[in-house]
């Protein structure tokens, strides 16, 4: 079980606005930076998100992330086929002294 | 741009030690700055972060795999490793091995490499 809680899965259409939510708890995501990875199948995790809601430089402006309370959110705009991909939140939790990430969440284009 | 590359042995057996090197190139570890992890990802499942080192040599594990960890650098051959020991078929997953800042964001990350733990 994932310290960072995120709902397994996700769809949307192309063109759609969908948004992924990642919650943690104050220890975690209340006192911390989130982060957000994209996963394409069959390769490594990519940064997607720093700090709340920095773009890493490469990353379209269609990916935005959120942060309120104990909660996160990763907003994807403008859905293509090519967002189909898990998707991980991610942040430092200072109970357990490491970096904790959420169990992920597949998102489907239809 | 810095890019990573896990290499090592896909099969070990178990109770024996699982050892695995991370090349970086388009970068030198000696620089400093970056903190230089490993994470691995379960069959089909989640992140779990196993810990990072410092160029200077300074390590930093996980707890719920400190006994069984050791991370050391190279700083001649710009790579860093991965030993794992008392290995059982639960540390069966992918291996990456990423830089990190601050140290709690990564990127970029290695390919990863599938380690399976059986006889």
């Amino acid at each position: 079980q994932s310290v960072l809680t995120q709902p397994p899965s996700a769809s949307g259409t192309p063109g759609q606005r969908v948004t992924i939510s990642c919650s943690g708890s104050s220890s975690n995501i209340g006192s911390n930076y989130v982060y957000w990875y994209q996963q394409l199948p069959g390769t490594a995790p990519k940064l997607l998100i720093y700090r709340n809601n920095q773009r890493p430089s490469g990353v379209p402006d269609r990916f935005s992330g959120s942060k309120s309370g104990t909660s996160a959110s990763l907003a994807i705009s403008g859905l293509r086929s090519e967002d189909e991909a898990d998707y991980y939140c991610a942040a430092w939790d200072d109970s357990l002294s490491v970096v904790v990430f959420g169990g992920g969440t597949k998102l489907t284009v239809l | 741009q810095v890019q990573l590359q896990e290499s090592g042995p896909g099969l070990v057996k178990p109770s024996q030690t699982l050892s695995l090197t991370c090349t970086v190139s388009g970068g030198s570890i000696s620089s400093g700055g970056y903190y230089w992890s490993w994470i691995r990802q379960h069959p089909g499942k989640g992140l779990e972060w196993i810990g990072y080192i410092y160029y200077s040599g300074s390590t930093y594990y996980n707890p719920s795999l400190k006994s069984r960890v050791t991370i050391s650098v190279d700083t001649s051959k710009n790579q860093f490793s991965l030993k794992l020991s008392s290995v059982t078929a639960a540390d069966t997953a992918v291996y990456y091995c990423a830089r990190a800042t601050n140290p709690d964001w990564f990127d970029p990350w290695g390919q990863g490499t599938l380690v399976t733990v059986s006889s």
